[in-house]
């Protein structure tokens, strides 16, 4: 079965700084990847996914992501982080064939510091 | 488009009462998802229909729980008897289509179980 690690629980950074949030996941064979934003209060919401080819991904609200099989990774990341990014995010994978069912990281908590 | 929609948002009951979430999904999407939120265990699923139709209820904690999908645009989550373990938040998503297309999620019910 797959699964996710999200080894980061809170993370600060200052508005403006760069930000990378890890994920680590583990599937025999290449998996389909996504990263989710939760806002105080509210369900998830998409903030990109990858399926194949580039392995680097973009996403909304200036968000990209890079696949990288060998360190079977895909973190998360932004140049500059704003106040409002101050979310909590999940990793998520699912298997090919698996009927949409995603398995979730346990979720990295962003604090944006003014 | 009004989203996913979930009622309560709240609810607050004691033990041993049953419990009804109830879910109204994005309109002509056909995959349903029901997942439980807690600080200790993070996001899980619970279960997912398509077509109306249970595909995975291996996540169901236990007989307490049931989930039914009456008709396309309706979902209860039931808990019977509630006990206090049970308090987490719990989300619907909906999904149109297959290969993984964005999960839609709702704002989530929380449930306390004094």
């Amino acid at each position: 079965a797959q699964s996710v690690t999200q080894p980061d629980i809170h993370i600060t950074v200052s508005e403006g700084a760069s930000l990378e949030l890890r994920c680590n996941y583990s599937y025999g064979a290449t998996p389909y990847l996504f990263w989710y934003v939760q806002s105080p209060g509210q369900g998830l919401q998409l903030l990109l996914k990858y399926f194949s080819g580039d392995t680097l991904v973009q996403g909304i609200k200036g968000f990209e992501a890079e696949f990288k099989r060998s360190q079977s990774s895909f973190n998360l990341r932004k140049p500059s982080v704003h106040w409002s990014d101050a979310a909590e995010y999940f990793c998520a994978v699912g298997a090919k064939g698996g009927g949409n069912k995603l398995t979730f990281g346990t979720g990295t908590q962003l604090k944006v510091e003014l | 488009d009004a989203g996913v929609i979930q009622s309560p948002r709240h609810e607050v009951t004691e033990m041993g009462q049953e419990v009804t979430l109830r879910c109204k999904p994005i309109s002509g999407h056909d995959y349903l998802f029901w997942y439980r939120q807690t600080m200790m265990r993070g996001l899980e699923l619970l279960i997912y229909f398509n077509n109306n139709v249970p595909i995975d209820d291996s996540g169901m904690p236990e007989d307490r729980f049931s989930a039914k999908m009456p008709n396309a645009s309706f979902s209860t989550l039931k808990i019977q008897p509630s006990e206090p373990r049970d308090s987490a938040v719990y989300f619907c998503a909906s999904l149109k289509g297959f290969s993984y297309n964005e999960q839609f999620f709702g704002p989530g019910t929380r449930l306390t179980v004094l």
